[in-house]
């Protein structure tokens, strides 16, 4: 069975770094990016940016490049969103997702099949 | 960035009922649309790939539709299991937008 596994919730003060984790199991980890999206309180989601663990090419979205680190460890088949500095207004749910592609004749359709259960980061005083 | 745009944000809908959601997008992306269904206080799960193509799993229920700049999510006869949010997300290019959701409950 296909499975990504997240860290534990967090508790955490504004200046604090952080280091959450999505595990995956039950397929090739380094063959299939992962992405990372956020879920603030009550709101939408957000794509935050994808890695892939093969080789480490990352991309960021404009809105959280700078804000966040996305890394990967192949040899234990998981990645990492990190944080050097939590800010108040980064308590959410953070979901990593593995991206899935469809091929036929007009392109990769790319899709998250998967996606773990959620890491609550909570940021306050 | 490509902006996407849901529409309505939210609805109520008797059991039974043919429920629509609408997605636009602010430029072309062909069909590179996704239908994600989150249940509250779950992680988000696949309902359509390709803007048309079934999740394996998925009930038959549940189709989507659209090209180009606009699609639709298609709910058949909504059931209870489908009150959730549902979200649209275009893999046309990155970053891979999300609409803001559409919110479906049983009136």
């Amino acid at each position: 069975e296909v499975q990504l596994v997240q860290s534990g919730a967090e508790v955490k003060k504004p200046g604090e770094s952080l280091k959450i984790s999505c595990k995956g199991s039950g397929y090739t980890f380094t063959n299939f990016w992962i992405g990372w999206v956020r879920q603030m309180p009550g709101k939408g989601l957000e794509w935050m940016g994808i890695i892939y663990p093969g080789d480490s090419d990352t991309r960021y979205s404009p809105s959280f490049q700078g804000q966040v680190t996305i890394s990967a460890d192949k040899s234990i088949n998981t990645a990492y969103l990190q944080w050097s500095s939590l800010e108040a207004s980064d308590t959410a749910m953070y979901y990593c997702a593995r991206q899935m592609y469809y091929y036929d004749s007009r392109g990769y359709y790319w899709y998250f099949d998967v996606w773990g259960r959620g890491t609550l980061v909570a940021v306050s005083s | 960035d490509i902006q996407m745009t849901q529409s309505p944000s939210s609805l109520s809908a008797s059991l039974g009922d043919r429920v629509t959601i609408t997605c636009r997008a602010s430029q072309t992306i062909g069909d590179f649309l996704i239908w994600y269904q989150q249940k509250p206080g779950k992680a988000p799960n696949l309902l359509i790939y390709a803007a048309s193509s079934l999740q394996s799993g998925v009930p038959s229920r549940f189709s989507g539709s659209g090209s180009g700049t606009d699609f639709t999510l298609t709910i058949s006869s909504l059931q209870p299991e489908d009150i959730a949010t549902y979200y649209c997300q275009q893999t046309f290019n990155t970053p891979r937008t999300f609409g803001q959701g559409t919110k479906v409950e049983i009136k």
